[in-house]
């Protein structure tokens, strides 16, 4: 079956960092997507990872490791704005397969 | 240049009625999948279309289906509506049809069934 698995819940300090990671099982491999998703918003296109490695944007960087079929999201300089629900999706053979999402509070 | 719109953004129906859902992708987006999002499911995959055809379809009932314009509009449409069909459905484009293609996100409709 084809499977993405990450925390329900997590919780950080502002100015702090956070990994959210996440593993998948799915058929064919194409890349693997991490987005944001503000309470009552639409998901937001975060960053993509086809290749193994860290790719850094900024604050956020995105690690991929296609041999263990594992991925990490880590947020640096925590804000409070980086509240939100962060979904991984793995491009598999024919479509996007999401992950249930990961909430994360940022406390002051 | 503006984002995915979908229409309407709040839906009420009752039970056995039929529900008909609107997206308009980015401006030269030409491939448009569709979304159900449930607390508990997460975003699970409907249908994803490109240059009108059907090219995807995820596990759903037939009462779910969809279509997509020669303008690269889309509709999706769900018949003999239940209560478990409450829901953020969220469509979402990219400008071909590529394994490889960013989707971008509408901002979703929210449908509710009495």
């Amino acid at each position: 079956g084809q499977n993405i698995d990450q925390p329900t819940e997590m919780t950080a300090t502002e100015g702090a960092i956070v990994q959210i990671n996440c593993t998948y099982q799915t058929s064919g491999f194409n890349g693997l997507f991490w987005y944001q998703q503000h309470a009552g918003e639409a998901p937001t296109f975060l960053s993509y990872n086809v290749l193994d490695g860290l790719e850094e944007k900024g604050r956020f960087s995105s690690f991929l490791s296609r041999s263990k079929g594992y991925s990490y999201l880590l947020l640096k300089e925590l804000q409070m704005k980086d509240s939100a629900s962060y979904l991984c999706a793995v491009r598999a053979t024919d479509k996007l397969i999401f992950g249930t999402g990961t909430r994360l509070q940022v406390f002051p | 240049k503006a984002g995915v719109t979908q229409t309407p953004r709040y839906l009420i129906k009752t039970r056995g009625q039929q529900v008909t859902l609107s997206c308009s992708p980015i401006s030269g987006h030409r491939s448009v999948s569709w979304y159900q999002q449930t607390p508990g499911q997460g975003l699970q995959f409907l249908f994803e279309y490109f240059s009108e055809t059907q090219r995807n379809k995820g596990n759903f009932p037939g009462r779910f289906s969809g279509r997509q314009f020669s303008n690269s509009r889309s509709e999706m449409n769900v018949s003999t509506l239940e209560l478990g069909d409450s829901a953020l459905y969220l469509c979402a484009s990219s400008r071909d049809y590529s394994k490889e293609e960013t989707q971008y996100f509408g901002p979703g409709t929210r449908l509710l069934v009495l």
